[in-house]
């Protein structure tokens, strides 16, 4: 049971260039995040999706979209990558009707230069 | 923006040890807290739920007080593979905030 998995693990990026960091969950959760976090300020959300259809701004959704394919899959993406999106990414998920433990994927440490 | 504050550390203790940490959180609607483990480099994992009645898992105990909205966690006997850094999270559907995290030493 694999749980979450994010891809990619690690990535450079120029300013400006765009990518999309996938997500996918096999343990049937309705509800799926994407955080960021970054040294001195924690886990930041970033956008998050209570079912499938539905998406969400968290509390830093600036320069990022998001897509919740289908029930398993929620990808994040940077349109025009910024040295300010240097983090490390973390997806999960949870279920919705229970009391929101979160299961992490296992991160992407993303650098923009 | 609705806080989630904690000490961030280092708690330096030595084997055997008895540790606590507390956290508040500003936001009196959260329904939902938890304490998550995290090693360097790692995703965070999920310790243990707190509840209001207090809970316990092993070394483990959390509670949560409502009234002054606060929660804990208290580690009994502290090995080595204890050493991480330890999360508190509280809100509510779709929107767990998260503290930055209090980090253990554990030494021989």
């Amino acid at each position: 049971n694999a749980g979450v998995t994010q891809t990619p693990k690690f990535q450079v990026l120029k300013t400006g260039q765009s990518m999309t960091l996938q997500c996918a969950q096999d343990m049937n959760h309705n509800s799926m995040y994407w955080y960021r976090q970054d040294p001195g300020m924690g886990l930041r959300l970033i956008y998050y999706s209570a079912s499938e259809g539905t998406t969400d701004k968290g509390e830093v959704p600036n320069g990022y979209n998001v897509s919740r394919l289908n029930k398993r899959e929620f990808s994040l993406r940077l349109e025009s990558a910024a040295p300010s999106q240097t983090s490390v990414y973390f997806c999960a998920s949870s279920e919705w009707d229970s009391d929101e433990k979160l299961f992490f994927g296992s991160g992407t440490q993303l650098s923009v230069l | 923006r609705k806080e989630v504050e904690q000490d961030p550390g280092p708690f330096n203790v030595p084997e055997g040890a008895t540790v606590a940490f507390n956290c508040t959180y500003s936001n009196s609607a959260s329904q939902s807290f938890f304490w998550y483990r995290q090693d360097c480099r790692k995703e965070p994992k999920l310790l243990m739920s707190v509840y209001s009645s207090g809970n316990e898992d092993g070394r483990f105990t959390a509670q949560l007080n409502r009234a002054s909205q606060y929660i804990s966690l208290l580690i009994r006997d502290s090995k080595l593979s204890d050493s991480a850094t330890y999360l508190c999270a509280g809100g509510s559907q779709g929107n767990l905030i998260f503290g930055k995290g209090t980090k253990l030493s554990v030494k021989p």
